[in-house]
């Protein structure tokens, strides 16, 4: 079946400017998480939806940060004001449901700051 | 202290020997331990999970967990090339995120 998807692939944007990234899980996933990646480092946890609700946002830098998941399908990560320092890959990963541990990523979204 | 420490490597192996690959972490309370496959330029793909203390086999793979120690690892078996990536070892936090060493670089020359 359709694993997760993330669009766009890449985003080049200029400091000060208001991107939105999304994220489409697999079917039947209730869980969505949102990790962000920089080179060299292992993801970092950013947020957590369990059906329509952030369950967890407490990874989220600051309040330029914000995610929603209106249908409790797919997400969109929303930065605003970008900075430089946001450079970094985007990724998505689901799961069946909190309990189910095994998450699947997507294929991640390379956001460039200028 | 890091919450979940990795040699960064890179680890060179020989193809066709075994690759062992090892991971710390500091919340003793850990219960759900993975491991993640990345190449380069793409995103992480599950390999292995564990969640009791011994050996769990999966073809090539196998990772052992001894929770006493706090450690994880990884060995593959009769390497190959296209096992050449970074290996992300992950561990469940106690609001279901994942938290995640820096990685390994895993060579394999043929």
């Amino acid at each position: 079946g359709a694993g997760v998807s993330q669009t766009p692939s890449n985003k080049v944007t200029e400091k000060g400017k208001y991107v939105e990234l999304r994220c489409d899980p697999i079917s039947g996933h209730t869980a969505l998480y949102w990790y962000r990646q920089s080179l060299g480092q292992g993801p970092e946890f950013l947020i957590y939806f369990q059906g329509t609700g952030a369950a967890d946002d407490s990874g989220l830098p600051n309040d330029r940060f914000f995610a929603v998941r209106p249908e409790g399908s797919v997400s969109t990560l929303k930065i605003q004001r970008t900075e430089r320092g946001d450079s970094a890959v985007y990724l998505c990963a689901s799961s069946l449901g909190p309990s189910s541990y095994e998450q699947y990523f997507g294929p991640g979204t390379r956001l460039t700051v200028t | 202290q890091k919450e979940v420490e990795q040699n960064s490597g890179p680890l060179s192996v020989p193809e066709g020997a075994i690759a062992s690959l090892n991971c710390t972490y500091s919340d003793r309370g850990s219960q759900s331990f993975f491991w993640y496959r990345q190449y380069s330029g793409k995103s992480p793909e599950l390999i292995m999970s564990i969640y009791s203390n011994g050996d769990k086999e999966d073809g090539r793979f196998t990772a052992q967990l001894n929770k006493a120690s706090q450690y994880v690892s990884l060995l593959i078996r009769d390497s190959q090339p296209s096992d050449s990536a970074t290996y992300l070892c992950a561990v469940r936090g106690s609001n279901y995120q994942l938290i995640w060493g820096a990685g390994t670089k895993l060579i394999i020359k043929p």
